[in-house]
């Protein structure tokens, strides 16, 4: 897991703003994830991608968005469209869609003021 | 899709004695079956993990039991220490989405 990285680990956004959250990893892993955590919910998934230039939508995607342009990197953007997006944000990591553990990086906690 | 339920929400046992927590799944074809423990404000850590194809696996003092056919598992920490106390996340896959489906967590809390 210490080959996962998230950067940075507090932001604070105002009302109307875009967000980039980054994520890269140097384990060599093809599969890379983002999920939020809210108190008492777990972890919910927002966008996967399997390969690069290739993401998927997870269960929570409105007012999120991504891009996959190298296979080390997985910025989450949230945009203002995210009506509330106060939470704790982790990327995870894979080897491949046949393997299924995954690493998570150590998180960004994102508060919108 | 996949629904994974998670009990207790909450835990408190006294150092030494054993922990129970138990998940159940729904959907049939899920096959792999991690579980996570997750100190306050850092990142969920694997601990153990099952495939479908075992009932049981044991590393040291904790260990994961699937019953496939009541499709629930259930994680077992034994001789309990204060460093257990975490929060522990239970989660379900399935070979075809690649996607982890996990529990609610239970907070354990073990008092020395």
């Amino acid at each position: 897991d210490g080959g996962i990285t998230q950067s940075p680990k507090y932001l604070f956004r105002k009302e109307g703003q875009n967000v980039t959250l980054s994520c890269e990893q140097n384990l060599n892993h093809d599969a890379m994830y983002w999920y939020r955590q809210d108190p008492g919910q777990g972890l919910r998934l927002i966008y996967y991608s399997q390969i690069v230039n290739d993401f998927q939508k997870g269960d929570i995607a409105e007012g999120y968005s991504v891009s996959r342009e190298k296979k080390e990197s997985f910025p989450l953007t949230v945009t203002s469209a995210q009506k509330n997006p106060t939470a704790f944000y982790l990327c995870a990591s894979s080897r491949g869609p046949w393997v299924d553990t995954q690493y998570f990086g150590p998180g960004t906690r994102l508060t919108v003021l | 899709g996949e629904n994974v339920e998670q009990h207790p929400s909450t835990l408190s046992v006294q150092e030494g004695d054993s922990a129970v927590i138990k998940c159940t799944y729904s959907d049939s074809a899920s096959n792999y079956f991690p579980w996570y423990k997750q100190e306050l404000g850092k990142r969920p850590q694997l601990i153990i993990d099952i495939r479908s194809n075992v009932g049981e696996k044991k590393d040291q003092r904790i260990a994961v039991t699937l019953n496939k056919t009541a499709k629930h598992f259930s994680l077992h920490i034994t001789e309990t220490q204060p460093e257990d106390s975490a929060v522990y996340f239970c989660a379900a896959s399935t070979n075809t989405g690649n996607q982890f489906y996990f529990g609610t967590g239970t907070s354990l809390t073990v008092i020395p």
